[in-house]
């Protein structure tokens, strides 16, 4: 069945570790993209991709980096992790019009 | 700049009542399409129903149903006979393209719960 995958569900890291978050879809889109979301909060783009080798910073100011080296692959990397990174981080792609979500990571740096 | 605003950050119905949620935008773009999502406490978010800006009637899908009032910039969703399982977060969300870059933007969030 075709659809957005995200590992972990859930991570609890000390701080300046290097993380890895990562997405995959097999829907073929070639649109990504990675938001930041704190519990009951509004969703805020850090990344987002257009196509392989293509990734663009979003709205919100982040120290993450992404690479889009494969259409199905979009991984999100911390390279030292604060507890200021604590948050709800959902990917997301699409094709036309609406955008389908991954489960999300909820990362808790300690 | 392109807002989305929903005023009302909790909102309760009881199950098999109708509720109604609220959302305003503002752009001056002409060609957008507005969605309304929906994240179930830990779950997925997922898609509840979309309308595209240059289509006057308004979306419906079963118990889900929208009041698109473009001039108003007002795009509010409906729920019919309500069930345990609409309890969520629900965002409304604009996407807009511009020279090829689609940009989403998203409101703050209406947490519904519906009450047995």
């Amino acid at each position: 069945e075709a659809d957005i995958y995200q590992t972990p569900r859930y991570l609890v890291i000390g701080t300046g570790k290097k993380i890895t978050l990562e997405c995959s879809q097999t829907m073929g889109h070639d649109k990504m993209y990675w938001y930041q979301q704190d519990p009951g909060m509004e969703l805020h783009l850090i990344h987002y991709s257009y196509g392989v080798n293509s990734t663009e910073k979003g709205d919100l100011s982040s120290e993450s980096t992404v690479s889009r080296i494969r259409t199905e692959h979009f991984p999100l990397t911390l390279e030292s992790a604060r507890p200021s990174h604590t948050s709800q981080y959902l990917c997301a792609s699409r094709g036309n019009s609406p955008l389908h979500f991954g489960n999300g990571t909820r990362l808790t740096v300690t | 700049a392109q807002t989305v605003t929903q005023s009302q950050p909790e909102m309760s119905v009881q199950e098999a009542e109708t509720v109604t949620l609220s959302c305003t935008y503002d752009t001056s773009e002409n060609n957008y399409y507005l969605f309304w999502y929906k994240q179930p406490p830990s779950r997925q978010m997922i898609l509840v129903i979309r309308q595209e800006a240059y289509k006057q009637q308004n979306a419906t899908e079963n118990r889900f149903s929208v009041n698109f009032q473009k001039a108003a910039k007002s795009f509010s969703l409906k729920i019919s006979d309500s069930q345990l399982g609409d309890t969520a977060m629900y965002f409304c969300a604009f996407m807009t393209q511009n020279s090829g870059t689609y940009k989403y933007i998203f409101g703050t969030g209406t947490r519904l719960k519906v009450l047995a």
